[in-house]
Parts: structure tokens; C-alpha cells; sequence
């Protein structure tokens, strides 16, 4: 079946230090792709989305492309601030579209 | 747009006591999914509706565990009895094309 799977966390960089997170997929057919973020105590936000191969999904300074050829999805940002640490959680859709698919979540922890 | 609305936001019963967890999602918004955070099994999808109408819920885990959707802007997941391990963040989610939109979380206690 369809699945994600995200790199092991937690991640732990200093402000101002580049981000990646990995994701990875497996799934039939032309799944859109999605990185949602957690903050503490609080419900998933969307933070990007891409809907078709090669297309780029950005937001607040992190991007991530769908890539069809390694079937891969990372989070990327130049720059880290103390405010993005959180759990970032990649997804897909599966099911025609009905369902998403999550991966296990990544924690990110930025230091001053 | 308010987002989706979720109530209580946390809730404290003991076991055997009958929970009524409350979601509205975004006007507009055609499908509506339930959801279950736990540290151990992540997040998982109990079920959906399209519609108003349940769809699928083979991931509701036991009979306890019901989902109503009486109109587009109201659905109710209950738990009757409760139980310990029923404890975990509950969160209801809104579609609209491909993209889900959360609530905020519910977070039950079960004691």
C-alpha cells in the first residue's frame, strides 16, 4: 500500500542553520504531497503542498519539491528560527485522493 | 475564516463515562475526517464522510467508538463507554479539493 516514511528525529540545529528533512513515498498512481507543521499543544497546519511532479510547494521560507523520479518529497529552509521548532509531518494522498497518508513526524528543536 | 472549530479542547472523564467530542468544519467544505494522536501509534484516520455520509470507517477501532455527521456544518464522535486507553488527542479535519485542513485537537483523559 501507500506509504511515507520521513527521517528520524529529533533534529536539533542552531538559529540560522540550514534545514532538511527527508520524505519519501511509495504509492500508486499521481499522489499530491503535503507537509504539515505541529506545534506544541496545537493541531496540524498546512505549511506547503505540490499537487504534480516538479512542481515546488513554499511557505514562510521553507520549500520542498516533488521529485517523481526518486519519489521524494524533502523540506527545505535556509534559515532556522528559534519559532520553527515543532514536528513536521509529510504526507500524500492515497485513495483517490480521499485519504492522507502521514509520515511518522520529524521534531525539529532550534537553538539560540 | 475561522478554521475548522473543535470543542471541548480538553476533556477529563473517568472510565465507563460517555464522551461527545464536537468538530464544525469550514463552511464549504465537502469532506470531514476524524482523526486519533497517541504517542505510540501516531496519527490515524478513524473515519470519513463526503457529504454528510460516512464513507469509510474501518479505522474506528471497537464498537465504543461512533461518528454522526447530521448536517454540513456539524459532526459528533462519541465514545460510550470510555476506557484508559482511549486517551489521546482527537482531531477533526476539513477537506476542500485535495488539501485537509485540521482543528485544533481535542484532548481526552480517560482515568
Amino acid at each position: 500500500g501507500d506509504s511515507v516514511t520521513q527521517m528520524e528525529g529529533p533534529v536539533t540545529l542552531s538559529e540560522e542553520a540550514f534545514l532538511t528533512i527527508n520524505c519519501t513515498y511509495t504509492a500508486t498512481g499521481y499522489p499530491s504531497l503535503f507537509w504539515y507543521v505541529q506545534y506544541p499543544g496545537e493541531g496540524l497546519q498546512l505549511l506547503l503542498k505540490a499537487t504534480k511532479a516538479d512542481d515546488k510547494g513554499s511557505n514562510k521560507g521553507f520549500e520542498a519539491t516533488y521529485r517523481k523520479e526518486t519519489t521524494s518529497f524533502h523540506l527545505e529552509k535556509g534559515s532556522v528560527q528559534v519559532s520553527d521548532s515543532a514536528v513536521y509531518f509529510c504526507a500524500l494522498t492515497s485513495g483517490g485522493y480521499n485519504k492522507l497518508i502521514f509520515g511518522a513526524g520529524t521534531r525539529l528543536a532550534v537553538h539560540p | 475564516d475561522a478554521g475548522v472549530i473543535q470543542s471541548p479542547r480538553h476533556e477529563v472523564t473517568e472510565m465507563g463515562q460517555e464522551v461527545t467530542l464536537r468538530c464544525k468544519p469550514i463552511s464549504g467544505h465537502d469532506y470531514l475526517f476524524w482523526y486519533r494522536q497517541t504517542m505510540m501509534r501516531g496519527l490515524e484516520l478513524l473515519i470519513y464522510f463526503n457529504n454528510n455520509v460516512p464513507i469509510d470507517d474501518s479505522g474506528m477501532p471497537e464498537d465504543r467508538f461512533s461518528a454522526k455527521m447530521p448536517n454540513a456544518s456539524f459532526s459528533t464522535l462519541k465514545i460510550q463507554p470510555s476506557e484508559p486507553r482511549d486517551s489521546a488527542v482527537y482531531f477533526c479535519a476539513s477537506r476542500l479539493d485535495r488539501t485537509q485542513y485540521f482543528g485544533p485537537g481535542t484532548r481526552l483523559t480517560v482515568l
